[in-house]
């Protein structure tokens, strides 16, 4: 699976967008990007996931590039309870693969009030 | 509806010992997989578990093994424990593989 590359911390004002990017730039046209978040003392949550089109949920949206080397996790209205470290990853094997999740460092999102 | 649940929470082991954690995945999935995570880092990939058979493998040595049972509840057991054996286990359920549902995890602390 394509290795991404994520930004140590974030932060994020209460209320506002926040806007986490992630670059796979290496990523194969049958992979698919996920994001999955981890609040403190709790296991990961899946947030959302795409191959080339953008998604929206009732959690967030995201954005991939054209050339899907990188993408965007939007959270629209950030919430205290948001702050969390927030995992993208790619995947490959189709959308029903039971393939692994293979987890880096992800980005340190902290909202603040 | 139960989601992941995951037994005991926190667990207290020495050196040499064994140990062995549950986890009950969440209603009407299949798939049970085991993810240990250090202090500080993401999540790391033990094995996976699908119809009572070890489907995929992360990178771990022999002494991590598991077992899953009709009613699709996973153990994982260690032997042997080292120090650094110290984490928190995660166990995580799907329905063939798509979106991963976590437990809250175990604890262990190897003394």
């Amino acid at each position: 699976d394509a290795k991404t590359t994520q930004p140590t911390s974030m932060d994020c004002a209460e209320g506002r967008a926040a806007n986490l990017p992630c670059n796979h730039s290496t990523i194969s046209g049958n992979e698919y990007v996920y994001w999955y978040r981890q609040i403190h003392s709790q296991g990961p949550q899946y947030i959302i996931h795409g191959l080339k089109n953008n998604e929206t949920n009732e959690m967030a949206s995201l954005i991939i590039t054209e050339d899907r080397k990188s993408s965007t996790l939007i959270l629209p209205h950030a919430t205290l309870r948001d702050t969390a470290v927030y995992y993208c990853i790619v995947r490959g094997g189709g959308a029903g693969s039971a393939r692994q999740l293979t987890f880096g460092s992800g980005t340190q999102l902290t909202v603040l009030p | 509806d139960a989601g992941v649940t995951q037994s005991p929470t926190h667990l207290i082991k020495t050196r040499g010992q064994q140990v062995t954690l549950r986890c009950s995945p969440k209603s009407g999935h299949d798939t049970v997989s085991w993810y240990q995570q250090a202090l500080g880092q993401g999540p790391q990939f033990i094995f996976q578990y699908y119809e009572e058979e070890e489907r995929q493998r992360g990178n771990f040595p022999d002494r991590f093994s598991g077992h899953q049972f009709p009613n699709y509840s996973s153990e994982l057991n260690v032997n042997a424990l080292l120090l650094g054996d110290s984490a928190l286990y995660l166990c995580a359920s799907s329905l063939q593989g798509e979106k991963l549902f976590f437990g809250s995890g175990t604890q262990l602390s190897v003394l």
